[in-house]
Parts: C-alpha cells; structure tokens; sequence
C-alpha cells in the first residue's frame, strides 16, 4: 500500500530563518506531488506540483521554493522566512492517470 | 480563474438532523468534483467523488453529492448526522486535462450528541 510521510510535524522558527520540509511518497512510482497550505477560514491554497523529477510547477509568487530531487521526494524550502509563512502545509501525491489526492499529516509552522 | 465557494463556513446540528453544505464552482469547462473531509487529529481523506456518468453520487459514511451542471453546484448532503461527523469538509474542483485541483475555503461542521 501507499504511504505519504511529512517532517517535521511542527516547526518553530524565527523570523529571516531558512526552512526545509520534506515530503516522501512509498509504495508508488512517478507520482504527481504536490505542496498546499492551509489556513483558517481560507480552505487549502495550492502552492507548487511536480510531475516529476526536476519539474516544479509555482502557482503562487511567494517566498517559497520547491525541488523535486528523486521521484518519490518533493521538498518546500525558504531561503529567509517572513511571519506570513506560518500555516499548515500539507503534501499530497496522485497517480498520474486517476483523480484522487492523497494527503500526508502536515506540518505546522510558526515563523516568531 | 478556476474557484470553489462554500457558503457555510461554520455548521452546528444536532444528531439525526439533516445536513447539506453548497458548493459552487466557476469553471468554463469539464471538471472532476470532490468532497475531502479532514476529521480531529487525522488526515485530509476522500469522502466522495464525481468524474462523469451518474450525477448522485455516493460516498462513505452515508455521505451523497448532487452535481447540477446547470448551477455550476455539487452539494454534500447526509439525511442524518452522527455526532462522529464532526470534522472539516472540503469541496475541490479539478479540470479534467490539467493537474490542479482548487478547493474551497471550508466547513467547519459540529454535530451535537
């Protein structure tokens, strides 16, 4: 069966700090991946996908980044983080070929 | 632009009570629809799903969504909710060509034992 890991769970980190989660899909080849955030009241805003290696797709200007270094890893960086990047993100990943999301636990982070 | 408005942010029912939260979605062509629903300390999960066919379609936990292409809607609906229903719910609407999928903002819904 199919498993999707986040990390870390929760974050704290100061403000002009970088960030680096990681996001890993098992049991499944060439997957679409994809990084939202959520917030309150604001429903989940797609941020980046990925239809495979190297390829990121950017939905939002911000100040965050997306790689996608090996098929099943797709991972959300920051170079300095602003207070506005605190939320809820959520990695999910696709078959290519059928609809369905699958979402991993998430990781909350608060930028201080 | 593709977007999904959920009209209720916040729902509370009592148990047996009927429920059915809207969704409207502003897209120009075919698109697949979804309700996720997120429950206390779990993941976002699929409740149900419509790609084409049989516009009543029908999920877990009792869980039904209507899709009336006409009203641009795929509204959830459930005759009677358990307080075990207690969770978020997401409308999500995605093209049928593409790779996106663009949810709506939400409903927080509390089912009162």
């Amino acid at each position: 069966s199919q498993t999707i890991h986040q990390w870390p769970a929760t974050l704290v980190q100061p403000v002009g700090s970088p960030l680096s989660l990681e996001c890993t899909v098992e049991g499944t080849s060439n997957p679409n991946l994809y990084w939202y955030r959520q917030a309150a009241g604001r429903g989940l805003q797609l941020l980046f996908y990925s239809v495979g290696i190297g390829q990121i797709s950017s939905e939002v200007p911000q100040n965050l980044s997306a790689s996608r270094p090996q098929d099943r890893q797709f991972i959300l960086s920051s170079k300095k983080l602003l207070l506005s990047d605190s939320g809820f993100y959520l990695c999910a990943w696709k078959r290519r070929l059928q609809e369905t999301q699958y979402f991993g636990p998430g990781t909350r982070l608060l930028v201080l | 632009a593709q977007s999904v408005s959920q009209h209720n942010h916040h729902v509370i029912l009592s148990e047996a009570a009927s429920l059915e939260l809207g969704c409207n979605y502003s897209y120009g062509g075919t698109v697949n629809l979804f309700w996720y629903v997120q429950y206390p300390g779990q993941h976002l999960q699929l409740l149900l799903k419509y790609f084409s066919g049989d516009p009543l379609v029908k999920g877990i936990k009792g869980f039904e969504a209507e899709f009336i292409k006409s009203k641009f809607s795929f509204n959830l609906r459930k005759p009677s909710v358990q307080w075990s229903d207690t969770a978020e719910y997401f409308c999500a609407v995605e093209d049928t060509g593409g790779f996106k999928t663009i949810f709506g903002a939400g409903t927080r819904l509390f089912v009162k034992a």
